[in-house]
């Protein structure tokens, strides 16, 4: 199985700030990688998929980068809704894997 | 617009089997394009793929519950299924449906999630 592995597991951020989460493959995906949004109650909401492909109505301030191990979700300027926990998975093999998620937290 | 609903019991018996229905509206379980999966999250823990169906039948588990994960299409009903048998306390979760992309294995559009909790 491929390991995902994301840092930090949380941070404190003020609205307007920049925030970077980190995703780890335990090997090489190429760009098979997807970031989710969670928020409480809620179910995950798909964000950026092939690592930069920001999805159909998430806003542009939300953008991935990476490719084989290393992959970075940024928010450029943190705002009240971005307030969540986010989740990195691989979609390179079967099984299917998550990271263990990032909680972004109100400083 | 494209929605899916969990149903089934939010209790079960140690030992007895979970079964969980994913009903899809606003698109058909029978396109080519998509596979079917099934995602849990114990309370306030990450999130775990189970396994995916595609509208044939063909199925892919997750080898850490193959042993006990059947999940089924019952493409006149728009629906698909898990069961997960033998459960224990470590089943308790919250159990989502979600439409993975064919080609590319990404979740576009969730179920609400419904909890399932384990306990005699």
């Amino acid at each position: 199985d491929i390991q995902m592995t994301q840092s930090p597991s949380s941070v404190s951020a003020s609205v307007g700030d920049r925030v970077t989460i980190t995703c780890r493959a335990s090997q090489g995906i190429s760009s098979w990688l997807a970031w989710y949004q969670q928020k409480p109650g809620r179910a995950p909401k798909l964000l950026i998929y092939a690592a930069s492909s920001l999805q159909s109505g998430v806003p542009s301030r939300f953008s991935g980068s990476g490719s084989g191990t290393d992959f970075t979700l940024t928010i450029s300027s943190l705002q009240p809704e971005d307030f969540a926990t986010y989740y990195c998975q691989q979609a390179n093999s079967f099984p299917l894997t998550f990271g263990g998620g990032t909680k972004v937290q109100i400083k | 617009q494209l929605q899916l609903q969990e149903s089934g019991p939010g209790l079960v018996k140690p030992s007895e089997t979970l079964s969980l229905t994913c009903t899809v509206s606003g698109g058909s379980i029978s396109s080519s394009r998509f596979y079917w999966g099934w995602i849990r999250q114990p309370p306030g823990k990450g999130l775990e793929w189970i396994g995916s169906i595609f509208y044939s039948g063909n199925t892919y588990y997750n080898p850490s519950l193959k042993s006990r994960v059947t999940i089924s299409v019952d493409s006149s009903k728009n629906q698909f299924s898990l069961r997960l048998s033998s459960v224990t306390a470590a089943d308790t979760a919250l159990y989502y449906c979600a439409r993975q992309g064919g080609a590319t294995d990404y979740f576009d559009y969730w179920g609400q999630g419904t909890l399932v909790t384990v306990s005699s």
